[in-house]
């Protein structure tokens, strides 16, 4: 079962705006990560952060995380249309036997 | 080397067909995962292989069978699949309790 839900299922935005997208779970967890997914091929580990972090950076990206209201934020700066992918959250939860556990992902389209 | 390679990169098998996925990495990880991917939905988890060992089966039907000979290889042998198995296989690796999976490119299989 979906640990994440993820919100926009989709998001459309010009080169040079930022994208912001939210990820709800439901149990005490251990980490959350990000991955990136290009056209249906493999995911790639963007980010990740742990219960006892409220924010990271890597390069454009910033990442927040809100363990009272069980959410993260991923942000993207100064997109790019080579930032056009999937974006999944998941989580890593000693509820869910430490699996990793994903959510169902927002597809941004970035346009040039 | 940092990467997963998985083989082949597409296939096509008929619902008598017996046939297997192959996934390698030289990382060093000791965790290595099955996921499967159905089009706009998030990576369903599968199979996990703890130090050449099976820790976690998903209540996976047995026509799916991982087979970890090595710690650097896993591979899923496939027979008399379904049409609705059709899906995006994708292979990863971590260090057991680790943070972080790397993700093979997948294998884009249709059952016919």
């Amino acid at each position: 079962s979906q640990q994440g839900e993820e919100d926009p299922q989709a998001l459309s935005i010009q080169e040079g705006e930022n994208a912001t997208m939210n990820c709800s779970y439901k149990t005490s967890i251990n980490n959350l990560q990000w991955y990136r997914q290009n056209s249906g091929r493999g995911l790639v580990h963007l980010i990740l952060i742990r219960s006892n972090e409220r924010e990271k950076h890597s390069g454009r990206l910033r990442v927040t995380l809100d363990t009272s209201k069980k959410s993260s934020s991923l942000l993207i700066t100064a997109s790019r249309a080579a930032d056009t992918a999937s974006y999944f959250c998941a989580t890593d939860a000693e509820a869910a036997g430490n699996k990793l556990t994903f959510g169902g992902g927002t597809r941004v389209l970035v346009k040039p | 080397d940092t990467e997963v390679t998985q083989t082949p990169k597409h296939l096509v098998m008929g619902m008598t067909n017996k046939k297997s996925l192959k996934c390698e990495q030289h990382m060093g990880h000791r965790a290595m995962y099955w996921y499967k991917q159905k089009a706009k939905k998030p990576p369903e988890l599968m199979f996990v292989y703890s130090y050449e060992k099976l820790s976690i089966n998903e209540s996976v039907p047995s026509r799916f069978s991982p087979e970890c000979p090595n710690s650097s290889l896993l591979n899923l042998h496939l027979h008399a699949l379904q049409p609705e198995d059709s899906a995006l296989y994708l292979c990863a690796s971590s260090q057991v309790g680790g943070d972080g999976y790397t993700f093979g490119s997948g294998t884009r299989l249709t059952v016919v």
